[in-house]
C-alpha cells in the first residue's frame, strides 16, 4: 500500500529562519512521482515541485529546495530566510503504480512564520 | 490562478438533501480528478475521470457520484446528506493522466459544503 507521512504537524518559526518540513513515503512501485503542494489560509492548493522516483538530484527554486533520497525513502523541502508569505499548510504527496493518477497525500504540516 | 473553476464556492444545506458541484478542468486538460479535504480524514481522493470514462476510484461513497461530459468539465453529485460530508471538496486537472501516474495535478478553488 502507498502511504505518506508528514511527522510534524506544526512548525512555528521567525521571519528569516530556515525551516525543513519532512515527507517519508512508503511504496511497492518502482516508478512513481513525489509532490509538493501549499495551501495557503485562502483555501486553494497551489502545486510548487513533481518529482520521479528516477531523478535524485535536488531541486532549488529560490527560496524553496528539495531532498530525494531513496535510500531513506524522503522527499524534504527546505524554506531558506522564511518569510510571513510563507504561512501555510504543505503537502507532500505521492502518485505511482498503476492506480491511475490519484495522488496520496501527508496529514499536511502547518507552517506559521512570525514577523 | 491555476486554470481550474469550481462553482458553487460554497454551499450550505441540510441533511438529506442533494447537491451538485462543478469544475470546469484547465484548457486542454483531459483528466479531472476529485478529492474530499475534511478535519479527520485529511485529503482523500474520491474519483478520476479520463476524457469522459471512469479511470480510478477511491473512497467514494455510493450515495456520491460523478460524470465527465463531453466538454470535459466534470459533476460530482452527493446525495442523501449527512452532517460527516461537510468538508471541502476540490477538483483537479491533468493534461493526460490516462492511467498513468505522475501527471501534475492543478487544483481549483474547491467548494465548501456545509451540512446542517
Amino acid at each position: 500500500a502507498q502511504k505518506v507521512t508528514q511527522a510534524q504537524t506544526e512548525i512555528s518559526v521567525v521571519e528569516k529562519e530556515d525551516v525543513t518540513l519532512d515527507c517519508v513515503y512508503e511504496t511497492r512501485d518502482t516508478t512513481y512521482y513525489l509532490f509538493w503542494y501549499k495551501q495557503p489560509p485562502s483555501g486553494e492548493l497551489v502545486f510548487l515541485i513533481r518529482r520521479n522516483s528516477f531523478d535524485e538530484q535536488n531541486e532549488i527554486s529560490g527560496r524553496y529546495s528539495w531532498n530525494f533520497q531513496k535510500s531513506t525513502s524522503s522527499f524534504n523541502f527546505t524554506i531558506t530566510a522564511s518569510q510571513v508569505v510563507d504561512s501555510a499548510v504543505y503537502f507532500c504527496a505521492l502518485s505511482g503504480g498503476n492506480q491511475g493518477g490519484k495522488l496520496i497525500f501527508g496529514q499536511g504540516t502547518e507552517l506559521s512564520v512570525k514577523p | 490562478d491555476s486554470g481550474v473553476t469550481q462553482t458553487p464556492k460554497h454551499l450550505i444545506t441540510a441533511t438529506g438533501q442533494r447537491v451538485t458541484l462543478r469544475c470546469s478542468p484547465r484548457s486542454g486538460d483531459l483528466s479531472v480528478y476529485w478529492y474530499q479535504q475534511s478535519l479527520d480524514q485529511g485529503l482523500q481522493f474520491l474519483i478520476q475521470y479520463y476524457n469522459g470514462e471512469e479511470r480510478a476510484k477511491g473512497n467514494i461513497l455510493e450515495r456520491f457520484s460523478a460524470q465527465q461530459f463531453p466538454d470535459l468539465h466534470s459533476e460530482l453529485n452527493l446525495s442523501s446528506l449527512e452532517l460527516g460530508d461537510s468538508a471541502l471538496y476540490f477538483c483537479a486537472s491533468s493534461a493526460r493522466g490516462g492511467g498513468l501516474a505522475g501527471d501534475t495535478q492543478y487544483f481549483g478553488p474547491g467548494t465548501r459544503l456545509t451540512v446542517l
